[in-house]
């Protein structure tokens, strides 16, 4: 069955660091791959999406690969600051003409520390 | 330009009775998808709406549930006969056209239903 996970439920970094938070994904051919960041009783958030046939994509401080052979995407916040603090979310589309049917991760909790 | 708004945010029913939420998507936008977030789950699609259309409702529960955006007024989502098991957060998203890689969806503050 299809399946996504997100590498870890909460990820804690320091000011100033990277965060890197990883997303893998199992029996899924998607179109393309988003990072949505949700905040405590908010809806998600749109960040950033990556195509199956792009490799890497950047705004601003953040950055998305893609890599469709290890079936992975690696999502990275440089030079972190507190108000990054967030859960933050992948989701993928379906593929074969209902790509708008978005399916997503539990999400990792990101906690940075001043 | 107001974003995705939905209503009730919070909303309580006793078992048995019947929970109506509603969504206004952006200006402009004719495009409602409905998610559902269970406690400790990521969020699930139920269904895609366009105006008086149902177009994909293929993750939605076969009973009890039920979807419908009006040519005026807001989308509902309805649950009749609610079960303690229907608790969770419902997200609404709207689109401007069908959501592609080009017209991302963008999501309302979602509605908490509590079911005694």
């Amino acid at each position: 069955s299809q399946k996504i996970e997100q590498n870890s439920e909460a990820l804690n970094i320091q000011e100033g660091k990277t965060a890197t938070l990883t997303c893998n994904y199992t029996n899924y051919s998607p179109a393309y791959l988003q990072w949505y960041r949700q905040d405590p009783g908010r809806g998600p958030v749109f960040l950033l999406l990556i195509r199956e046939n792009e490799k890497e994509k950047r705004k601003e401080r953040l950055k998305v690969t893609f890599d469709t052979t290890l079936k992975q995407s690696l999502f990275h916040i440089t030079a972190s600051q507190p108000a990054d603090s967030a859960t933050y979310l992948c989701a993928l589309s379906n593929s074969g003409g209902s790509n708008y049917k978005l399916t997503f991760g539990k999400g990792t909790l990101l906690t940075v520390n001043p | 330009n107001a974003g995705v708004m939905q209503n009730p945010r919070h909303l309580v029913r006793r078992r048995g009775q019947e929970a109506r939420l509603r969504c206004s998507p952006m200006k402009g936008h004719s495009h409602v998808y409905w998610y559902r977030q269970l406690p400790e789950e990521g969020l699930k699609f139920m269904v895609y709406l366009q105006k008086e259309n149902i177009i994909d409702e293929s993750g939605m529960p076969k009973e009890r549930f039920s979807a419908e955006f009006p040519k005026e007024g807001p989308s509902i989502l309805r649950i009749q006969q609610v079960v303690r098991g229907d608790s969770a957060a419902y997200f609404c998203a709207s689109s401007r056209s069908e959501a592609t890689g080009e017209d991302t969806q963008y999501f309302g503050p979602g509605t908490r239903l509590t079911v005694l």
